[in-house]
């Protein structure tokens, strides 16, 4: 069965710090992965799109993808306090007519 | 442009009942995903709908049904609601052949 792992955390970082959110796959096909935000009680919000190994910047969102290890990271730079969320990675099975995979999340809280 | 729309916000229903929950997706998308996520858990697959046509749908009971209608809105049904139905309900949809899920904001399912 296809799956996207994720740390559940909670992760605790203080405001102005690197957050590192990290994600395995196991469907070595995969060939797009997605990083979403979901705060408390709202739906998942798209913050980047990744599909060739290395990185990918966006301001202070930096997403890192290598195939080979099949994982996944999103880095976040100066974190807020608004950044406290919960943090899902998704992959798109290599498999046509299939939904994305969701991971369970990492829960992120910043720290003032 | 208008982003991904669901309706009721918020939806009380008695163990039995049938709940409808309706979705539009963004202008110019075509295929709408739905997802079940239950408290502190993770985004479920239910269904997914292309051009009018049920593609693939996840492990629910088939008491969990729904539609595509020509202007690419769609309907989840929900029969014989049962307690554990108690869930946030997405719905996402995509462009033709793109894998980047938008979603809309969801719809608050409380059964009694």
């Amino acid at each position: 069965q296809k799956e996207v792992e994720q740390n559940s955390g909670p992760l605790s970082v203080p405001e102005g710090a690197i957050a590192s959110l990290n994600c395995t796959y196991s469907d070595r096909g995969s060939q797009s992965f997605f990083w979403y935000r979901q705060y408390s009680g709202k739906s998942p919000e798209l913050i980047m799109s990744i599909y060739s190994n290395g990185d990918k910047e966006d301001g202070r969102f930096t997403a890192q993808l290598n195939k080979a290890s099949q994982y996944v990271s999103l880095l976040i730079r100066d974190s807020q306090p608004s950044d406290s969320a919960t943090y899902l990675c998704a992959a798109a099975p290599n498999q046509a007519g299939t939904a994305l995979i969701f991971g369970k999340g990492t829960t992120l809280s910043v720290s003032s | 442009e208008a982003g991904v729309t669901q309706s009721p916000t918020h939806l009380i229903k008695t163990r039995g009942q049938q709940a409808t929950l309706r979705c539009s997706p963004i202008s110019g998308h075509t295929s709408v995903y739905w997802y079940q996520q239950a408290l502190g858990l993770g985004l479920q697959f239910l269904l997914w709908y292309d051009e009018g046509e049920e593609r693939n749908r996840g492990n629910f009971p088939p008491r969990f049904s729904g539609r595509q209608f020509p202007n690419y809105s769609s309907e989840l049904n929900v029969n014989a609601l049962e307690l554990e139905d108690s869930a946030l309900y997405l719905c996402a949809s995509t462009a033709f052949l793109q894998e980047t899920q938008y979603f809309g904001p969801g719809t608050r399912l409380l059964v009694l």
